[in-house]
């Protein structure tokens, strides 16, 4: 079974900082694995995803994350922290040969001030 | 394009009664999903489709029913509603591009669901 740990519920950072989202997986087998953004009242968007090749993913809005085999993580990164940033934060994973089914993490939600 | 879109978007059921959810989607894509969101337990999936005329089990299909009858449309039905299934719905739908696992979903923008 595939699973995905985001272990925090909420990241506080002021605006301008940088930003880390961590987002932990296990799998059997090779992950791809995908961020996700929700802002309120609204449906998922997709921000990137890692398939194969580069560890370092860039996605949308100046995010970006990186894929590390070893200590299985895909932590969500950006330089440069935005109140507009300010949102709920999914992790998935999925893995070949099971349909495209995504199994997301519980979400985090990043908070950012002024 | 309008993307994925959703109907309807809130809707309030008593225990016992029995709605349908229409999700709909422009992009000619193969795949549709049912998700559904519950506080601190993220998305989960319920049923899914590869396919018109195809379905499939997911995470959690106790309660629900769904159809794919016209490759643009995936619908979920709630044959006799339960407090339990309060939730927020999310459909999604995929392109079999690069493969099943490797596909980007695109969602819409939700149905919020409460039954009394």
């Amino acid at each position: 079974a595939q699973s995905v740990a985001q272990p925090e519920d909420q990241v506080n950072v002021a605006e301008g900082n940088p930003l880390t989202v961590k987002c932990t997986y296990s799998v059997s087998g090779n992950p791809y694995l995908f961020w996700y953004v929700q802002y309120p009242n609204r449906g998922l968007q997709f921000l990137l995803k890692y398939i194969t090749g580069d560890n370092l993913v860039k996605g949308s809005y100046g995010f970006e994350a990186e894929f590390n085999k070893s200590q299985t993580s895909f932590h969500l990164k950006k330089p440069s922290a935005l109140v507009s940033d300010s949102a709920l934060y999914f992790c998935a994973v999925s893995v070949t040969g099971t349909a495209s089914k995504l199994t997301f993490g519980t979400g985090t939600r990043l908070q950012v001030t002024l | 394009n309008a993307g994925v879109t959703q109907t309807p978007k809130f809707r309030v059921l008593k225990t016992g009664q029995s709605m349908t959810l229409l999700c709909a989607q422009d992009m000619n894509h193969e795949y549709m999903y049912w998700y559904r969101q519950d506080p601190g337990m993220g998305l989960r999936l319920i049923h899914y489709s590869v396919g018109e005329g195809t379905t499939a089990k997911g995470e959690v299909p106790d309660g629900y029913n769904v159809s794919r009858l016209k490759k643009q449309n995936f619908l979920l039905g709630l044959e006799s509603a339960a407090p339990s299934q309060t939730s927020v719905y999310f459909c999604a739908s995929s392109y079999l591009r690069g493969g099943p696992s490797t596909d980007t979903q695109y969602f819409g923008p939700g149905t919020r669901l409460t039954v009394l």
